[in-house]
C-alpha cells in the first residue's frame, strides 16, 4: 500500500515569507496528488492537487511541483499572509494491488505565519 | 447546498456501548470514506467504499464496522467502543470518476467522540 511521509511537522514564518512543505510517497502507479488546509476547529478542505502527467500547477499565491522519477510532490505558499495559519495534509491514492482506493495522508504540517 | 453531513457532532460515551455515527452526501458521489484524526498522526483512513455494496479496510479498521446499503449514506459502526478510539471522526466523498480517486474529497464537519 501506499506511504506517505510529510516534512516538516511544524514550520513557523514571518508574514510574507514563503512555506515550503514537502511529501514523499512509496506507490509509482499513484496518479493524483491533492493538498488539504484545515483551520482550527474545521473540516479539511482542498486547497491545490496535481495530477501525474504535469510537473507544476499555480494559483495565486499557492503553488505544488511533483517530481515522479523522486517520488514527491511539495506545497509552496508565497507572501504568507497570517490567514495561511493552518495544519496542512498532503495525500496520495493507492492506484494498484490490493490496496486500491485506499487514500493515504500525510501527518500533517502546522504553519504559524507571524505578523 | 452541496454537503457531507455527519450527526452527531459530539458524542461523549462509555466502554462497550454500541454506537453509530452518520454520514450522508447529496452529490451523488461514487466514493465515501471514514478517518480518524488524532494529534500528530494526520488523518488516517478506517473504511471506504468505491460504490454501493462495495467497502474495503483502510489502514486503521479494527473496532469498526461500516456498510453501504445506499449511495449517499455510509454509516460507521463501533460495536464495542474502547477508549483508544476516542478520537475526531471525519466522513468524506468523492465522485470518483472515470480516473480512478482523482477528485477532490469533501468532508462532514466532523464528529467529536469521547470513550470513558
Amino acid at each position: 500500500g501506499e506511504n506517505v511521509e510529510q516534512h516538516p511537522s511544524t514550520l513557523s514564518v514571518q508574514e510574507g515569507d514563503s512555506a515550503v512543505i514537502k511529501c514523499t510517497y512509496s506507490d509509482s502507479a499513484s496518479n493524483y496528488f491533492p493538498w488539504y488546509k484545515q483551520e482550527l476547529g474545521k473540516r479539511p478542505q482542498l486547497i491545490i492537487d496535481i495530477r501525474s502527467n504535469v510537473g507544476e500547477k499555480k494559483d495565486q499565491r499557492i503553488a505544488v511541483t511533483l517530481n515522479k522519477t523522486a517520488k514527491h510532490f511539495s506545497l509552496h505558499i508565497t507572501e504568507t499572509q497570517p490567514e495561511d495559519s493552518a495544519v496542512y495534509f498532503c495525500a496520495a491514492p493507492s492506484a494498484g494491488g490490493t490496496s486500491y482506493g485506499k487514500l493515504t495522508f500525510g501527518q500533517g504540517t502546522i504553519l504559524t505565519v507571524h505578523p | 447546498e452541496a454537503q457531507v453531513t455527519q450527526n452527531p457532532r459530539y458524542l461523549i460515551t462509555v466502554t462497550g456501548k454500541k454506537l453509530t455515527v452518520t454520514c450522508s452526501q447529496n452529490m451523488n458521489h461514487e466514493y465515501m470514506s471514514w478517518y480518524r484524526q488524532d494529534p500528530g498522526l494526520g488523518l488516517r483512513q478506517i473504511y471506504y467504499s468505491m460504490n454501493v455494496e462495495v467497502t474495503d479496510k483502510g489502514d486503521v479498521p479494527e473496532g469498526y464496522k461500516v456498510s453501504r446499503k445506499e449511495k449517499r449514506n455510509f454509516p460507521l459502526i463501533l460495536e464495542s467502543p474502547s477508549p483508544n478510539q476516542t478520537s475526531l471522526y471525519f466522513c468524506a466523498s468523492s465522485l470518483y470518476g472515470a480516473q480512478p480517486l482523482n477528485t477532490e474529497a469533501f468532508f462532514g464537519q466532523g464528529t467529536r467522540l469521547t470513550v470513558v
